[in-house]
């Protein structure tokens, strides 16, 4: 079945600084990888997500590009803030439609 | 509200109690999912349920736990014979079409077994 490994587990910056996730993926036919974020206390929120059609999708200050052929995709965040400080999900859809995620990394922006 | 409810928030029981953790789902949503996070872990898959068809349970730990969705719409998770290890926080989430649709989470049943 579909496995996902994500690096690094904790990540540590300076506000302004960016910060880039990676997630590599088993299942060759996967064509769908969403990005979570979660907040203390929360469920996990879409923040953006990725078709295996395009290679690269961006959203403000947030952006995700995906390798098919060595079965990778990876969140870039520039400009970070405070609130971006979260715990973040890579995810990529198995056979049958469930969502596998990986491990979460924590992400701390020390003004 | 409109969005995913879970109940209760935190429940605390002692070892080899059941437990029963109800997610109702956003109207209209035939995709409903369960997810365990145990503390500063990842998100396990337990338990998918899309429209009419047979669940998908291969996510499930043990025997111990079973899950139903009533009508497509509400969700019971039950945990039996209660472990220590079963200890988390329990996650449900629903989507529109269950393909690749974006999953709105509640805000999860937090489980603690003594």
């Amino acid at each position: 079945g579909e496995n996902v490994e994500q690096h690094p587990s904790t990540l540590s910056v300076q506000e302004g600084d960016s910060a880039v996730i990676k997630c590599t993926y088993s299942d060759s036919a996967s064509n769908y990888f969403p990005w979570y974020k979660q907040e203390l206390g929360k469920g996990p929120q879409l923040i953006i997500d990725i078709r295996s059609n395009v290679g690269e999708k961006k959203d403000q200050r947030i952006a995700v590009t995906l390798n098919k052929t060595a079965k990778h995709f990876s969140l870039h965040i520039t400009e970070t803030q405070p609130e971006d400080s979260a715990v973040y999900f890579c995810a990529a859809i198995a056979q049958g439609g469930k969502l596998i995620f990986g491990q979460g990394t924590e992400l701390s922006v020390k003004p | 509200g409109a969005g995913v409810s879970q109940s209760p928030s935190n429940k605390v029981t002692e070892k080899g109690k059941d437990v029963e953790l109800r997610c109702d789902p956003i109207s209209g949503h035939t995709a409903l999912y369960w997810y365990r996070q145990s503390l500063g872990q990842g998100l396990e898959f337990l338990i998918y349920f899309q429209g009419n068809s047979a669940p998908d349970k291969s996510g499930l730990p043990s025997d111990r736990f079973s899950a139903e969705r009533t009508g497509g719409s509400v969700s019971t998770l039950t945990i039996q014979r209660t472990q220590q290890e079963d200890s988390a926080v329990y996650l449900c989430a629903s989507s529109l079409d269950g393909v690749t649709g974006e999953l709105f989470f509640g805000e999860g049943s937090r489980l603690t077994v003594l």
